[in-house]
């Protein structure tokens, strides 16, 4: 089975401040793994994946196996990150299906 | 190139009818995948097409289906409305060969289910 979770649903920092965004997840498999954000009154649209090792917009993501973790990470928040973050996961033969976490609301004060 | 479109942006049904969903994927796409997003349960998979054939279903009831045409554009059907349907119903596209599950997302359709 996959799962993932997303421990945070509410999380706030101020302008300028780090930011962390946790992720974990369950795949007996070689899961890929996608950061997806919505901002207000936006579509969802893809932030990152594991396997392109790209930074978007700051942020960046590693997969770590041991741990079974991809949490989203940016050294300096800014007002525009404020949004909503979906973790998801597609995995194996699954196809077409990304597994999403509950999402985490990131509230970047000024 | 222009992004993956869904129709009618909102509608209103009552219990028992039955509504059509329709999803424009992106050019060249030819997976189409559907989810239903609702505060309670987030967003949940609901089914895959790929050249017009399902290959991926999620934990649904019969009522929910969907098809694909050879344009590769996508319909999903909800009979016998149920007010626990009301939710945002999100497609969303992809090239969908193997390895490649990067998924662009339309705006979605509000259904409510009074």
């Amino acid at each position: 089975a996959q799962r993932v979770t997303q421990p945070e649903k509410l999380l706030s920092v101020f302008k300028g401040a780090p930011v962390e965004l946790k992720c974990n997840y369950s795949y007996s498999g070689s899961p890929e793994l996608f950061w997806y954000v919505q901002y207000s009154r936006q579509r969802l649209q893809l932030l990152l994946r594991h396997i392109s090792r790209e930074s978007i917009k700051g942020f960046t993501a590693d997969l770590n196996k041991g741990e079974t973790s991809f949490h989203l990470k940016k050294p300096f928040a800014q007002e525009e990150d404020s949004a909503m973050y979906y973790c998801a996961l597609s995995g194996g033969t699954s196809y077409g299906k990304l597994t999403f976490g509950q999402g985490t609301i990131l509230t970047v004060h000024p | 190139k222009a992004g993956v479109t869904q129709t009618p942006r909102y509608l209103i049904k009552t219990r028992g009818q039955q509504v059509t969903l329709s999803c424009s994927p992106i050019s060249g796409h030819r997976s189409v995948s559907w989810y239903q997003q609702t505060p309670g349960q987030g967003l949940q998979f609901l089914f895959e097409y790929f050249s017009e054939t399902q290959r991926n279903k999620g934990n649904f009831p019969g009522r929910f289906s969907g098809r694909q045409f050879s344009n590769s554009r996508s319909e999903m059907n909800v009979s016998t409305l149920e007010l626990g349907d009301s939710a945002l119903y999100l497609c969303a596209s992809s090239l969908g060969g193997w390895g490649n599950n990067e998924q662009f997302f339309g705006p979605g359709t509000r259904l409510t289910v009074l």
